[in-house]
């Protein structure tokens, strides 16, 4: 089944230990990308990838590190989580030719 | 980026038709609307999108004028299922230096009665 694997699903954790949400796809899609969704605020981006190796900027990437090392695998990093990050989080990934993103299950963090 | 504007809110009757619209008047040649939806808290759901021609799946119709300012996603006959926020998102086209970021707004939260 085609699909975007988020892990772990629930994590909470303290502040200033840091962890790591791994993210997977297996549609051999070029991009990829991570939000975070917070009340009143909506759905916002983190990071995005264009393919290996390629990453930029979205509009809340402060706080966050990500690489992409392989195609499949996107992983979000939190250095130092501070309880500000405290957030629902959603990968998501689709071909850079057109189409829209398949997202994840989400990971609901909290930072205490 | 341009921005979208959508209704914050709208019923439908279970059967009948859903009209969502949403004004994109700052729509650049090289953009395309987008459409997702978010059941509760699950991750957002790909529903549909264009460049300037009407265009229909199994899911939905998407109807953007001429002038490319406005859209209207059709639900044909809403089930209580279709109940969700839905976005509409403007996105640069494939190829594009900033075609993997993608600006959701506030969307239309759709309620279907019985």
């Amino acid at each position: 089944e085609a699909q975007v694997t988020q892990n772990p699903r629930y994590l909470i954790t303290v502040t200033g230990k840091k962890l790591t949400v791994t993210c997977s796809q297996n549609m051999n899609h070029e991009y990829m990308s991570w939000y975070r969704q917070d009340p009143g605020l909506g759905l916002r981006q983190i990071y995005y990838s264009m393919n290996v190796e390629v990453t930029d900027k979205g509009d809340v990437p402060e706080g966050y590190k990500v690489s992409r090392k392989e195609k499949r695998n996107f992983p979000l990093i939190l250095e130092s989580p501070s309880p500000n990050q405290t957030s629902l989080y959603f990968c998501a990934s689709s071909f850079g030719q057109g189409g829209g993103y398949t997202f994840g299950s989400g990971t609901r963090l909290t930072v205490v | 980026d341009a921005k979208t504007t959508q209704p914050p809110s709208m019923d439908c009757a279970e059967g009948r038709a859903a009209n969502l619209p949403c004004n994109h008047s700052t729509i650049s040649g090289n953009e395309y609307v987008y459409w997702y939806r978010q059941i509760h808290s699950q991750g957002p759901q790909y529903i549909i999108h264009g460049l300037k021609n009407n265009e229909t799946n199994e899911m939905a119709s998407l109807i953007i004028t001429e002038d490319r300012k406005s859209s209207t996603l059709i639900l044909p006959h809403a089930t209580l299922r279709d109940t969700a926020v839905y976005y509409c998102i403007v996105r640069v086209a494939p190829g594009g230096t900033s075609y993997g970021k993608l600006t959701f707004g506030q969307g239309t939260i759709l309620t279907v009665h019985p």
